[in-house]
């Protein structure tokens, strides 16, 4: 059982490249999350979705887009980088229960916009 | 929506010393409060939580308090050694199918030897 799994674990782009972050969960949960995390700002919320075929903008979702592609997986893509994306990306997920919506997150991708 | 504010947002203790961390919301409706601890380098990792139900968890050295009438909750560190130093955020979320967690802004807590 390796819980959230993320790739990869560090990158590095330049401006206007585009790429596409992986995340896939073995809990068999419904909800996912992709949240952004810059010193001093905690954790603000890109995109999530509720469950398969269903997702929603979160506090910072300019500049994403996501796809749930089926229950496990949920990929966060940046279709053009930019340096105020440099940033560690955390994807999460969580059981839609409501007394078992426990949030379980990734080991990050450290994402660098030259 | 939700507003999660966290104090304080750095806290140095002595070994043995407890901590203190205190998380406000504005939100009535909010009933989930989870609590999570972020090692340099890692991804934030549940250490303790609770719901509206009640006022207190307590698990070894951690404990959760929730006063739902003044809509605030603390966390709660005693004995603390030096492994207990990390970034530690709280959370918000009205547990019901698509509802979102709300998150304060982290306190780095560090356990001087």
């Amino acid at each position: 059982n390796a819980g959230v799994t993320q790739t990869p674990k560090f990158q590095v782009l330049k401006t206007g490249q585009s790429m596409t972050l992986q995340c896939a969960q073995d809990m068999n949960h419904n909800s996912m999350y992709w949240y952004r995390q810059d010193p001093g700002m905690g954790l603000r919320l890109i995109y999530y979705s509720a469950s398969e075929g269903t997702t929603d903008k979160g506090e910072v979702p300019n500049g994403y887009n996501v796809s749930r592609l089926n229950k496990r997986e949920f990929s966060l893509r940046l279709e053009s980088a930019a340096p105020s994306q440099t940033s560690v990306y955390f994807c999460a997920s969580s059981e839609e229960h409501p007394s078992r919506d426990t949030q379980y997150f990734g080991p990050g991708t450290r994402l660098t916009v030259l | 929506g939700e507003n999660v504010e966290q104090h304080p947002s750095t806290l140095s203790v002595q070994e043995g010393d407890s901590a203190v961390i205190k998380c406000t919301y504005s939100d009535s409706a909010s009933n989930y409060f989870p609590w999570y601890k972020q090692e340099l380098g890692k991804g934030p990792q549940l250490i303790i939580d609770i719901r509206s139900n009640v006022g207190e968890k307590k698990d070894q050295r951690i404990a959760v308090t929730l006063n739902k009438t003044a809509k605030h909750f603390s966390l709660h560190i005693t004995e603390t050694q030096p492994e207990d130093s990390a970034v530690y955020f709280c959370a918000a979320k009205i547990s019901n199918t698509g509802n979102q967690f709300y998150f304060g802004t982290g306190t780095s807590l560090t356990v001087i030897p």
